[in-house]
C-alpha cells in the first residue's frame, strides 16, 4: 500500500490560517470517512487532533478542523500559534482492512 | 486514566527477531470497543502502521510486513506483543503501541514509544 500524499512543509505567521492536504485514492481516503490527523512534537508520541474526517477529541482546540472532498482530506489550523509548530500526519482506513499514514508535513510558525 | 507502556530490547542483531510488549493499565484489553496496534517511526521519517489485534486474537497486518510480523494478545496479563523476524537496519525505529476505537479512526491513547536499533 502506498503512503498518503502530504506536502513536506507548510508555514504561516501567528494568527493566520493554514491548510494541510492529504491525498489518497478511492480505496482509502475517498472510500471511507475514517481519516484522522495527528500532531507530533519532537521526541513525543503523536497526538490525535481529528478523527473520522472532521471530529475533534475532547480537549483539542477548536482552531483545528478537518474536512474531505473526493480523495483528498484537509486539516485547517486557524489562528496559528507558536505551539502549533510540529509535524502533522494524516491516516486513513483502506479497502484492504489496513491503515495507511501520510508522509507527514512539517509546520513552521514564522 | 489509560496508559500504554512499551518494553523490550533496545538493540537487536540483524536477522534476529525483534520482540516488544505493550502493557495496558487503567483499562481492560478485553474490551469489545477497542483494537490494539503497533506503529513505528524510523529516525527522522514518518509513521508506518504495522498491524492491529482485537482481544479475540483477530489480527490485521501491513502487507509490506505481513510475512515477518506476528501480533499476539494476552488478556490474562492485559498485554499485547509484537514479533518482527529477520530484521535489518531498515527496521530501526521508534515503536509505538496504541489503542483505536472500533468502527472509528479514533486512535486516542499511545505509548511513549521505544527505540529499537538493529545493529551487530
Amino acid at each position: 500500500q502506498s503512503a498518503l500524499t502530504q506536502p513536506a512543509s507548510v508555514s504561516g505567521s501567528p494568527g493566520q490560517s493554514i491548510t494541510i492536504s492529504c491525498t489518497g485514492t478511492i480505496s482509502d481516503v475517498g472510500g471511507y470517512n475514517y481519516v484522522s490527523w495527528y500532531q507530533q512534537h519532537p521526541g513525543k508520541a503523536p497526538k490525535l487532533i481529528i478523527y473520522d474526517v472532521s471530529n475533534r477529541p475532547s480537549g483539542v482546540s477548536n482552531r483545528f478542523s478537518g474536512s474531505k472532498s473526493g480523495n483528498t482530506a484537509s486539516l485547517t489550523i486557524s489562528g496559528l500559534q507558536a505551539e502549533d509548530e510540529a509535524d502533522y500526519y494524516c491516516s486513513s482506513y483502506t479497502s484492504s482492512t489496513t491503515w495507511v499514514f501520510g508522509g507527514g508535513t512539517k509546520l513552521t510558525v514564522l | 486514566q489509560l496508559q500504554l507502556q512499551e518494553s523490550g530490547p533496545g538493540l537487536v542483531k540483524p536477522s534476529e527477531t525483534l520482540s516488544l510488549t505493550c502493557a495496558v493499565s487503567g483499562g481492560s484489553i478485553s474490551s469489545s470497543s477497542y483494537y490494539w496496534g503497533w506503529i513505528r517511526q524510523p529516525p527522522g521519517k514518518g509513521l508506518e502502521w504495522i498491524g492491529t489485534i482485537y482481544y479475540s486474537g483477530v489480527t490485521y497486518y501491513n502487507p509490506s510486513l505481513k510475512s515477518r510480523v506476528t501480533i499476539s494478545v494476552d488478556t490474562s496479563t492485559n498485554q499485547f506483543s509484537l514479533n518482527l523476524n529477520s530484521v535489518t537496519a531498515a527496521d530501526t525505529a521508534v515503536y509505538y503501541c496504541a489503542r483505536r476505537q472500533r468502527s472509528s479512526s479514533f486512535r486516542d491513547y499511545w505509548g511513549q514509544g521505544t527505540l529499537v536499533t538493529v545493529s551487530s
